[in-house]
Parts: structure tokens; C-alpha cells; sequence
């Protein structure tokens, strides 16, 4: 385990379902992130959030909807989904939004929408 | 606008033979450089970074990375393969001014034969 738990590590839903992405970080550290990673596309930053408020939202559509209530929780709210959207989604963390020291990602969130 | 550009989308390389997956990058001022690896299953594990100083950046598991700023280039290197090697790389460059973004390449697949 690397110290940010993402969960479910799976997961299916229909395109009219709502559903919830959480991830969990003991580490002490005040940045959390989430990322789209789909096959053979670079890794797509979708949100940032440093000591709780959000600093980046880079023209995610609505139906994806961040929640942070405090710095070791992150949250991904889903709702009507498109095919497109299956992806592993991954969380991760940094001590802060400026930090030199790299990012510790979780193991991901397999998305599967029909 | 800063970009990463991993031009292999997979390397072959014989067991004990030495590695090379490429990186060029590009951004306005100095950049910070990284290098992540990633497992089936998994989430992206810090490999190492470079942020000033030593062009030659020596990582974990034996890997090394060489920052060419001529070239803008940041390969990552390891002189004696293993089949445990075998996963995928992710290049990251990050602005050191203003947002702080963390752009990710596409990632390169390495595949270390026995």
C-alpha cells in the first residue's frame, strides 16, 4: 500500500446511475488530485484541490463532480455517464500544490459504464 | 503550454542488456522532471526526479535519468534490465511558477525479455 486508498477498485454502472469515487490519505498531506488514465492517452488532470479548496478543474464536464471535505478525503460524485468516461481513475496526493517531492497515487478506480 | 512527449509506446530489451525510454518535454521557464512507473493494477509508483543541480539523477530499483537541456530531453536509463522491469513509464514535467501543473507523457510500455 502506498498511504492513498482509492475504493471500489471496481466498478460498473449504467449510464443513469449515481455513483461515488472515494479516496483516503493518512500521509500529512494538504493536495489531492484526480486523474483520467485511458490506454495509450497521457494521463488527464481533472481536478486539484490544495488544503481543501479546489485550484484546478480543467474543463471536466459537470457530470463529474469533486468533493473535498477535509485534506485526507477526496471524493469523485458521478452521475450519467457516458461510455466514453470508462477509464481507471486515480487519486493521488502531494504535501502541497507547490510540492518538489512528487505525487503518491492510489491504486485507481476501474470505471466500466454500459 | 507545457507538454510531455514519450515518442515509444513500447520498448523491447533483452534481459541484462541496458534500457533507454524517452522523454522530451517542454515548458516555460526551468523545469521539474519525473519519472513514475506503473504495474498492472496499480497506481503510479515515484520512480525519481529532477529539480536542479546534477544532470545525472539516480532513482530507485537502479534506474537513472539524464536531463539534456539543450535537448530538453529526460531519458530514463538503467544499464542492466530485468524481467521485473517490465511495466509501464510515465514522464512528468511540472511548472514551477503560478498553478504548479503536473503534465504526464502517454506513457511507455517496457518489455525485458528472459
Amino acid at each position: 500500500e502506498t498511504g492513498v486508498t482509492q475504493t471500489p477498485r471496481h466498478l460498473v454502472m449504467g449510464m443513469t446511475n449515481k455513483k461515488s469515487l472515494k479516496c483516503e490519505q493518512h500521509l500529512g498531506h494538504n493536495a489531492m488530485y484526480w486523474y483520467k488514465q485511458s490506454a495509450k492517452k497521457p494521463l488527464e488532470l481533472m481536478f486539484v484541490y490544495n488544503f481543501k479548496e479546489q485550484t484546478e478543474n480543467n474543463s471536466v464536464p459537470s457530470r463529474f463532480s469533486p468533493e473535498c471535505p477535509n485534506s485526507s478525503h477526496l471524493f469523485l460524485h458521478l452521475h450519467t455517464l457516458q461510455p466514453e468516461d470508462s477509464a481507471l481513475y486515480l487519486c493521488a496526493s502531494s504535501q502541497d500544490k507547490g510540492s518538489v517531492y512528487g505525487y503518491t497515487f492510489g491504486s485507481g478506480t476501474r470505471l466500466t459504464v454500459v | 503550454a507545457q507538454s510531455v512527449a514519450q515518442p515509444e509506446d513500447q520498448v523491447n530489451v533483452a534481459e541484462g542488456n541496458p534500457l533507454t525510454v524517452k522523454c522530451t518535454y517542454s515548458v516555460s521557464g526551468n523545469p521539474y522532471l519525473f519519472w513514475y512507473v506503473q504495474y498492472p493494477n496499480r497506481g503510479l509508483q515515484f520512480l525519481l526526479k529532477y529539480i536542479t543541480g546534477d544532470n545525472l539523477v539516480k532513482g530507485s530499483y537502479g534506474f537513472e535519468a539524464e536531463f539534456n537541456k539543450s535537448q530538453t530531453s529526460f531519458h530514463l536509463k538503467k544499464p542492466s534490465a530485468l524481467v521485473s522491469d517490465s511495466a509501464l513509464y510515465f514522464c512528468a514535467v511540472r511548472e514551477n511558477t503560478g498553478g504548479f501543473k503536473t503534465i504526464f507523457g502517454a506513457g511507455t510500455r517496457l518489455f525485458v525479455k528472459a
